[in-house]
């Protein structure tokens, strides 16, 4: 069974201090990883999609990476604007489903 | 471009009743898939439909069922609701469903008293 876990749960950043989420996943046959924004009540927006280790995507201060075991999304000088919750999934195998990590908060002070 | 659509945004009802929630895809997506997001969890998969057909189910009981129909809008059904079944519910569109990105709309809140 697929199974996604993201850390960490909840994250207190600076104006303009920099880090990384982590989203470690196992599935049978990585068919691709995608990293989505959710604001609160909203439904998921799409940010990246990965099909392959080595991969990277960047959009604005994000940028998303993946290896055979996990991806990372590395948020460099984040606004308050960035606040949100980040969702890691994956598709895999014979599967088209997505299956969703829980998610990790993102709170961003001015 | 319009994106995803779901109706209504918001629903009340009681237990015991039943629900349909609507979802119309992004122009040109064949597939639609249903999750349910209750509060402090990820999505949770319901159904995947392709072409009108159902080409996966996830782990939920008879009670929810889903039909897609020939212009790819697709309904969720929910019988016999209990208070569990509080979420949000998540439509999300692709070309095929394959490995592409599924791209959500807004949800519909219900709230079973």
């Amino acid at each position: 069974e697929d199974q996604v876990t993201q850390s960490p749960e909840a994250l207190r950043l600076q104006e303009g201090e920099s880090s990384s989420l982590n989203c470690s996943y196992t599935v049978s046959g990585l068919r691709g990883l995608f990293w989505y924004r959710q604001d609160p009540g909203k439904g998921p927006e799409f940010l990246f999609t990965l099909y392959s280790a080595g991969e990277e995507k960047e959009k604005e201060r994000l940028k998303a990476t993946l290896t055979k075991k996990e991806s990372f999304l590395h948020i460099t000088a984040p606004k308050p604007e960035d606040s949100a919750t980040y969702l890691c999934a994956v598709s895999g195998g014979s599967n088209y489903k997505l299956t969703f990590g829980k998610g990790t908060l993102l709170t961003v002070n001015p | 471009d319009a994106g995803v659509t779901q109706s209504p945004t918001h629903l009340i009802k009681t237990r015991g009743q039943q629900v349909t929630l609507r979802c119309s895809p992004i122009s040109g997506h064949k597939s639609v898939s249903w999750y349910q997001q209750v509060l402090g969890q990820g999505p949770q998969f319901i159904f995947q439909y392709y072409e009108k057909e159902e080409r996966g189910r996830g782990n939920f009981p008879d009670r929810f069922s889903a039909r897609q129909f020939p212009n790819y809008s697709s309904e969720l059904n929910v019988n016999a609701l209990l208070l569990g079944d509080s979420a949000l519910y998540l439509c999300a569109s692709s070309f095929s469903g394959r490995q592409e990105t599924q791209y959500f709309g807004p949800g519909t809140r219900l709230l079973v008293l």
